[in-house]
């Protein structure tokens, strides 16, 4: 597709129930980042994917959450038993290597997470 | 921790003021600094990557000029319009990776 493309746009969940979110990249993009935006702060990182292998994960809050790119391309971010403290945009990222240098990160228009 | 800073948090103007907004980073292991704008329910949208101190770019009425030295980015909007409302981010790279640090935002309301 034309951009980085998220699913779903919105989504409430109650309190211990699990979530994935999707991330459709721009077609070739080998690089893949996942954000999480709190109200009122800035994107923070969660996790990188060069292709199909997740170079850095340091970024998730703890394991409930989980995220995978298997065929290096499609991603999704589990979140499993949902507290509260999750709700946010969850933002996603796609690049290649030359178009980072040049014209930054394409991000998507994110998942608004709530928790209820 | 990297800590990257932008203020103010919130800006109100008046269409055909101009204003600028800051960014601090890290000054050490610099690669680059980028800028984005972020408009409600949309996504963000890169306006400049900037990697050499000195560097002056500009894309419209928009312009950001780097300092890397003293880590700090300024971005300035010439003739405010009510379009130019959103919130700019920026985001500090180091040369350890292609992880994306971001500021917390500044959100600019411009009222007709």
């Amino acid at each position: 597709g034309a951009g980085v493309s998220q699913s779903p746009r919105y989504k409430v969940a109650k309190r211990g129930q699990d979530v994935a979110l999707r991330c459709d990249p721009i077609s070739g993009h080998v690089s893949l980042f996942w954000y999480q935006q709190a109200l009122g702060q800035g994107p923070e990182f969660l996790t990188y994917f060069q292709n199909e292998a997740q170079l850095d994960k340091s970024g998730l809050p703890s394991d409930r959450f989980f995220a995978e790119r298997p065929e290096g391309s499609v991603s999704t971010l589990k979140i499993q038993r949902t507290q509260q403290e999750d709700s946010a945009v969850y933002l996603c990222a796609s690049s290649s290597v030359f178009s980072r240098e040049v014209y930054g990160y394409t991000f998507g228009s994110g998942t608004r997470l709530t928790v209820v | 921790i990297l800590n990257v800073e932008q203020s103010p948090q919130s800006l109100h103007v008046q269409e055909g003021d101009s204003t600028n907004f800051t960014c601090s980073f890290p000054s050490s292991n610099f690669y680059a600094l980028h800028w984005y704008r972020w408009e409600t329910a949309k996504s963000p949208e890169a306006l400049f990557v900037m990697t050499l101190n000195g560097d002056e770019k500009k894309k419209g009425r928009i312009s950001a000029t780097l300092n890397t030295k003293e880590g700090y980015s300024y971005l300035y909007i010439k003739g405010s319009q009510p379009e130019d409302s959103a919130t700019y981010l920026c985001a500090f790279r180091n040369n350890a990776g292609n992880m994306l640090t971001f500021g917390g935002g500044t959100r600019l309301m411009v009222k007709p």
